[in-house]
């Protein structure tokens, strides 16, 4: 079974400031981790994936995620935040090659302060 | 691409009565989920197909939800009889199984209201 936990409902950031979102997981089997966004009445779009490469891994919109085993973690960042960042942010964990269905954390709301 | 593709958007209807909610998947996607989205409980995987076979139905709430997949272009969620409870925003999700890229694609969404 795999879980996921996101630290912090609401992340508030000023423009042009690094973006820090939380993500630990908890897996039986080597994971694939996903960071989905969704804007509002909007489905998810994906950001970016870890699956077993390298661990360091780039996404679309600047943002990035770096794979930490011994931390079980996933944390996403961007450098310079853009007002066009806000939204909701979900962490993401499956097994079976990614071919199984995702488990979901309960989603991170960023909000950029001019 | 079209992307995948849901129906209704939105929907509006009484306790007690029957709930259909349509996805179309991407074209030559194999893997097809069904998530719902709710304040109180975030984003739950409630089953998923491959190839058309139910896999891992044990995300249905209740024996009043049921899905079904005929063919690899049309899946259905039906909730019946509806209560208030259900009310939610149902996603559909397809995927490629089987290759190296593991994304899966998701619809916008049905915003489904039960009074």
């Amino acid at each position: 079974a795999q879980s996921v936990t996101q630290l912090g409902s609401h992340v508030s950031v000023s423009e042009g400031a690094l973006v820090l979102l939380r993500c630990n997981y908890s897996s039986s089997v080597p994971p694939y981790l996903f960071w989905y966004v969704q804007y509002p009445n909007q489905g998810l779009q994906l950001l970016l994936k870890y699956t077993s490469a390298a661990t360091l891994v780039k996404g679309i919109n600047g943002f990035e995620a770096e794979f930490k085993k011994s931390e079980t973690s996933f944390h996403l960042t961007k450098p310079s935040a853009h007002m066009s960042d806000a939204a909701e942010y979900f962490c993401a964990v499956t097994a079976g090659g990614g071919a199984d269905g995702l488990t979901f954390g309960k989603g991170t709301h960023l909000i950029i302060q001019p | 691409d079209a992307g995948v593709i849901q129906s209704p958007r939105h929907e509006v209807t009484e306790m007690g009565q029957e709930v259909t909610l349509r996805c179309k998947p991407i074209s030559g996607h194999n893997s097809l989920f069904w998530y719902r989205q709710t304040m109180m409980r975030g984003l739950e995987l409630l089953i998923y197909f491959n190839n058309n076979v139910p896999i891992d139905d044990s995300g249905m709430p209740e024996d009043r939800f049921s899905a079904k997949m005929p063919n690899a272009s049309f899946s259905t969620l039906k909730i019946q009889p509806s209560e208030p409870r259900d009310s939610a925003v149902y996603f559909c999700a397809s995927s490629s199984r089987g290759t190296s890229d593991n994304e899966q694609f998701f619809g916008p969404g049905t915003r489904l209201t039960v009074l």
